[in-house]
């Protein structure tokens, strides 16, 4: 059966600093993956999806996320991390249906 | 914005009583998903419709039922409510299906007394 896996539940950075938030699914095949972003009281925003191509996926906000078959991940990451960055990360599988992670709440201290 | 609409956005109800949420998918969207977020499950994909037929299956319970309608609006009722019902419940649209890019709503917050 498909799961996400993310194991970091919290995280607290500097602004400014970098951040990688990770991710590792278990299927058989390679999924469609996505990340999600959830600010307190919102539902959940696209970030960004790899389907297939290119491994190095470029997404909304200044995200990115590398998709490593060999590894099983689809780590996200940011080169510089802004206060408004602070909210929930979540990991995403799709194949007949959407698996998510348990989610990762960044926390950006100023 | 997503596009995707969701009401009411808060209800508050009591153990044994039925309600029902209401989705409007983005214009153009055939496949409509609900989703339950729980503090102790995460969030849990319920059930999808696309173009009115069920398509796939979750972790839904038998007490909560869904169907989608000709405009392509989806509603999710929930029956026989109890405490642990108390969530948020997204909705999402696509295009299409499954490898479809998922839209999400603002949720309703279920609240059970």
């Amino acid at each position: 059966a498909q799961s996400v896996t993310q194991p970091d539940i919290h995280i607290t950075v500097s602004e400014g600093a970098s951040l990688e938030l990770r991710c590792n699914y278990s299927y058989g095949a390679t999924p469609y993956l996505f990340w999600y972003v959830q600010s307190p009281g919102q539902g959940l925003q696209l970030l960004l999806k790899y389907f297939s191509g290119d491994t190095l996926v470029q997404g909304i906000k200044g995200f990115e996320a590398e998709f490593k078959r060999s590894q099983s991940s689809f780590n996200l990451r940011k080169p510089s991390v802004h206060w408004s960055d602070a909210a929930e990360y979540f990991c995403a599988v799709r194949n007949n249906d959407m698996r998510f992670g348990a989610g990762t709440r960044l926390t950006v201290k100023p | 914005d997503s596009g995707v609409t969701q009401t009411p956005k808060h209800l508050i109800t009591a153990t044994g009583q039925r309600v029902t949420l209401r989705c409007s998918p983005r214009s153009g969207d055939l496949s409509v998903y609900w989703y339950q977020q729980s503090l102790d499950q995460g969030l849990q994909f319920l059930i999808q419709y696309y173009n009115g037929e069920e398509r796939a299956k979750g972790n839904i319970l038998e007490r909560f039922s869904a169907q989608q309608f000709p405009d392509l609006h989806s509603e999710l009722n929930l029956s026989s409510l109890e405490l642990g019902d108390s969530a948020l419940y997204f909705c999402a649209s696509s295009v299409m299906d499954r490898a479809d890019t998922q839209y999400f709503g603002p949720g309703t917050r279920l609240t059970v007394l």
